[in-house]
């Protein structure tokens, strides 16, 4: 079965450093689609980056930024500038094989921020 | 925009009874909607996806006798559990996808979840 791997089930950091969340995926499409999102206390999905495998150049968005290395099947998120509302639940996210409609998630890193 | 609520946002239930979850597009039309179930600390698992006007298809393992989905409209979908039971305990989440609005095709937005309690 398809599989979203995430090794690091909790992860600390100081605020205003960075940290990076690491995810690996397998799959035998050629183009996909991959996401991180974020899980707070509030169990609100919230979507914080995505990535189109087809594109070479990793994704950016504000203090969020991901590593893709497509031949690795690697796909982690870099948290800059670490902020208390970073705190949260992230799962990686990858497109199903044959179904870009379905999700497949990992089972999530939880990120605590100390001041 | 991209708005997806549910209702309600907890239910305490007993053992036997029914219970309906809705989901809602609040500003945008969805053609399909997506039920995912969540145990505490572990990740979503896609149930079922729901089309509009046609019937869910089940997720391999997943008993569509017990999770009845209808999805009547472009902007509602609902999520039965029927004959509950302290196992079907559990956070239910829907997502929806805006085809029309020329985001990306694979984007999902998330509502906030339902909590099902089954004593």
């Amino acid at each position: 079965a398809q599989t979203v791997t995430q090794s690091q089930p909790e992860m600390s950091v100081q605020e205003a450093e960075t940290v990076t969340l690491s995810c690996t995926y397998d799959t035998s499409e050629s183009d996909y689609y991959l996401f991180w999102y974020k899980q707070p206390p509030s169990r609100q999905m919230i979507l914080v980056i995505r990535q189109e495998a087809y594109k070479q150049q990793n994704a950016t968005e504000n203090r969020f930024s991901v590593n893709f290395q497509k031949a690795a099947k690697s796909f982690s998120l870099k948290i800059s500038d670490s902020q208390l509302g970073d705190a949260a639940m992230y799962f990686c996210a990858s497109t199903r094989e044959g179904n870009t409609d379905k999700l497949i998630f990992g089972t999530g890193t939880r990120l605590q921020v100390f001041p | 925009g991209a708005v997806v609520s549910q209702h309600p946002s907890w239910v305490i239930c007993k053992s036997g009874t029914s219970v309906k979850i809705e989901c809602r597009s609040l500003d945008f039309q969805a053609t399909t909607m997506f039920w995912y179930r969540q145990f505490p600390k572990q990740s979503l698992m896609l149930m079922a996806t729901s089309n509009e006007g046609s019937k869910a298809t089940y997720e391999q393992g997943v008993e569509k006798d017990k999770f009845l989905i209808n999805h009547a409209s472009l902007t509602l979908s609902t999520l039965t559990v029927t004959s509950a039971h302290p196992e079907d305990s559990s956070f239910y989440i829907c997502s929806a996808r805006d085809l029309a609005s020329g985001r990306a095709l694979d984007e999902q937005f998330f509502g906030p979840g339902t909590r099902l309690t089954v004593l």
